[in-house]
């Protein structure tokens, strides 16, 4: 079981937005604003999003954003683009335990 | 470009010790701020944090695999190093190594992760 609970599916049409969300405690996703969101595409490596709640890389599309209220952060892709199929992973930084994952959602664009 | 790459034995007989190394390249693993993951994914399956180490030496693990995890550092290689003892069927993964921001965590760089299986 993972630490950080994640809904296991989203879906959603080109051009719409769609949000996850990733529940934790106040010992990781409340405690701290270091949650990180990575996208994964089959067989390959997980690729950062979203770092310290809501900032972007250099490189990813302003389409993707995060944010976090609470002990749940989310993330939000507008303007779903087939590309943006994959499996999204949100990570926490957690103190004792430095590094807790999410299980995982798998984002379908219909 | 920071890059990563994975290498190792593809494949481990139960409770022998799995061994994966990561070449560092485009950057030195002295570099101040950083931690050095190792990250592993069973097929299907969602990502485990297995542990970190630090150029000074310094190690984290993850508490569920801490008694059979070793993680180090040879700075003259720009190279670090996963064992991981006793390996069963469920330790079959793609391991990946990986860079991360001290204290936010966050992980920049990744591997391109390589798949260990664990079968007699």
């Amino acid at each position: 079981q993972s630490a950080l609970t994640q809904p296991p599916s989203a879906s959603g049409s080109p051009g719409q937005s769609v949000t996850i969300s990733c529940t934790g405690t106040s010992s990781d996703v409340g405690g701290y604003n270091y949650v990180s969101w990575y996208q994964q595409h089959p067989g390959k490596a997980p690729k950062l999003m979203i770092y310290e709640v809501s900032k972007r890389p250099s490189g990813v599309p302003d389409r993707f954003s995060g944010s976090k209220s609470g002990n749940t952060a989310s993330l939000t892709v507008s303007g779903l683009q087939a590309e943006d199929e994959a499996d999204y992973y949100c990570s926490s930084y957690a103190g004792s335990i430095p590094v807790v994952f999410g299980g995982g959602t798998k984002l379908t664009v219909l | 470009q920071l890059q990563l790459q994975e290498s190792g034995s593809g494949l481990v007989k139960p409770s022998q010790t799995l061994s994966l190394t990561c070449a560092v390249s485009g950057g030195s693993i002295s570099s101040g701020g950083y931690s050095w993951s190792w990250i592993r994914q069973p097929p299907g399956k969602g990502l485990e944090w297995i542990g970190y180490i630090y150029h000074s030496g310094s190690t984290y693990y993850n508490p569920s695999l801490k008694s059979r995890v070793t993680i180090s550092v040879d700075r003259s290689k720009n190279q670090f190093s996963l064992k991981l003892s006793s390996v069963t069927a469920a330790d079959t993964a793609v391991y990946y190594c990986a860079r991360a921001v001290r204290r936010s965590e966050t992980i920049d760089y990744w591997g391109q992760g390589t798949l260990v299986t664990v079968s007699s």
